[in-house]
């Protein structure tokens, strides 16, 4: 299995501008977390799904913040409009039983 | 509630040295708990986890844990470092058919030098 795909690695933006981040889960997963990560808040759980159904979305900072799932092999988080404090690291992960596995993560930098 | 206490943020150790990485976690339920670690610029790794059984738990790259449930500490070690084992290394705890959701640490920096 490739593990759990995230496009872009990197994406640079100007404040303001639509950003979307994409996970492809690891075939045969339940559960896809969303993530983010800054070096003054850490790790933060931004929303889970469980069988494509949106469980917690507590973690979202705001409205701004928006995360799908239509099928079970694809799943978007979208920030729009996009400002310089949304530039961190974003992971998705994926789990069946237990153990999570993350992807390697878009580097998201808002100027 | 469940949390998770890493008792320090940083941690250097010269090569070949025994290292021990401190978390411990507060829970009114039966736990799973986790060691991730993350290299630079890389997605978190599982090092190891006890779900049950043998509250001594072996990883990879010869990481080991004990679960002391009397403490609720989950204690990371490894007998000789390398510096190949600088990463962050991350303590994480998930509630027993809590639609496994993880709480994770702060977050331990070790450090390995020459």
């Amino acid at each position: 299995d490739a593990g759990v795909i995230q496009s872009p690695r990197h994406e640079v933006t100007e404040m303001g501008q639509e950003v979307t981040l994409r996970c492809k889960p690891i075939s045969g997963h339940d559960y896809l977390f969303w993530y983010r990560q800054t070096m003054m808040r850490g790790l933060e759980l931004l929303i889970y799904f469980n069988n494509n159904v949106p469980i917690d979305d507590s973690g979202m900072p705001e409205d701004r913040f928006s995360a799908k799932m239509p099928n079970a092999s694809f799943s978007t988080l979208k920030i729009q409009p996009s400002e310089p404090r949304d530039s961190a690291v974003y992971f998705c992960a994926s789990s069946q039983i237990n153990e999570q596995f993350f992807g390697p993560g878009t580097r998201l930098t808002v100027l | 509630a469940q949390s998770v206490t890493q008792l320090d943020s940083q941690v250097p150790v010269f090569e070949e040295a025994p290292v021990e990485l401190r978390c411990n976690y507060s829970s009114s339920v039966s736990v799973y708990l986790f060691w991730y670690v993350q290299y630079p610029n890389q997605g978190l790794q599982l090092l190891l986890k006890y779900l049950s059984g043998s509250t001594l738990v072996k990883g990879i790259n010869g990481f080991e844990a004990e679960f002391n449930k009397s403490q609720t500490s989950f204690h990371l070690r490894k007998p000789s470092v390398h510096i190949s084992d600088t990463a962050e290394y991350f303590c994480a705890v998930s509630v027993s058919g809590g639609y496994n959701k993880l709480i994770f640490g702060a977050g331990t920096r070790l450090a390995v030098h020459p």
